[in-house]
């Protein structure tokens, strides 16, 4: 079954320094693979997606991630960070039975 | 379009009691995913549709909980009867081309 780990629980960073949010993936088939933002008492929104083509990714608000298959990873970034980007992030992955599972969520703190 | 609608936005209701969140996807999506987001447990999914079919509902934690989706434009979640273990944020996601989440229903079970 596939599963999706990300490795941070939390990560604090000041304003305008970049920041990665590492996602790892388990599968044995291709994937399709997520990254979701939630702010606080609000739902998901999408920050960007891999379905094929170029392994790297560009989505909303800066953000892009880079897919490597062989490391199975799909590891988000953005290249200085702002106070409005605290918020969970998560990553997820679309399985062969078209469902979305996620990750546990990575909180990003940005300290000013 | 006013994507997907969930209601209520916030109950609370003592243990024993029946629960009934709602849902309406997005006009054309033909899939619906229910989740289920906690601390402890993170993002779960409990049950998705097909064209109104079950799918899936391996997710579902106990018999207490029951989804149906009579049309493609309604889907409930039930839960009989409540536990304070249930207290949780559930989701309701839409698929069509890609996965649209409602703002979520915050249930408190005391």
């Amino acid at each position: 079954a596939q599963s999706v780990t990300q490795l941070d629980s939390q990560v604090p960073v000041f304003e305008e320094a970049p920041v990665e949010l590492r996602c790892n993936y388990s599968s044995s088939v291709s994937v399709y693979l997520f990254w979701y933002v939630q702010y606080p008492n609000q739902g998901l929104q999408l920050l960007l997606k891999y379905l094929s083509g170029s392994t790297l990714v560009k989505g909303i608000n800066g953000f892009e991630a880079e897919f490597n298959k062989s490391q199975t990873s799909f590891h988000l970034r953005k290249p200085s960070v702002h106070i409005s980007d605290t918020a969970e992030y998560f990553c997820a992955v679309e399985t062969g039975a078209q469902k979305l599972v996620f990750g546990q969520g990575t909180r990003l703190t940005i300290n000013p | 379009d006013a994507g997907v609608i969930q209601s209520p936005r916030h109950e609370v209701t003592e243990m024993g009691q029946e629960v009934t969140l709602r849902c309406k996807p997005i006009s054309g999506h033909n899939s619906l995913f229910w989740y289920r987001q906690t601390m402890m447990r993170g993002l779960e999914l409990l049950i998705y549709f097909n064209n109104n079919v079950p799918i899936d509902d391996s997710g579902m934690p106990e018999d207490r909980f029951s989804a149906k989706m009579p049309n493609a434009s309604f889907s409930t979640l039930k839960i009989q009867p409540s536990e304070p273990r249930d207290s949780a944020v559930y989701f309701c996601a839409s698929r069509g081309g890609g996965y649209t989440f409602g703002s979520g229903t915050r249930l408190t079970v005391v």
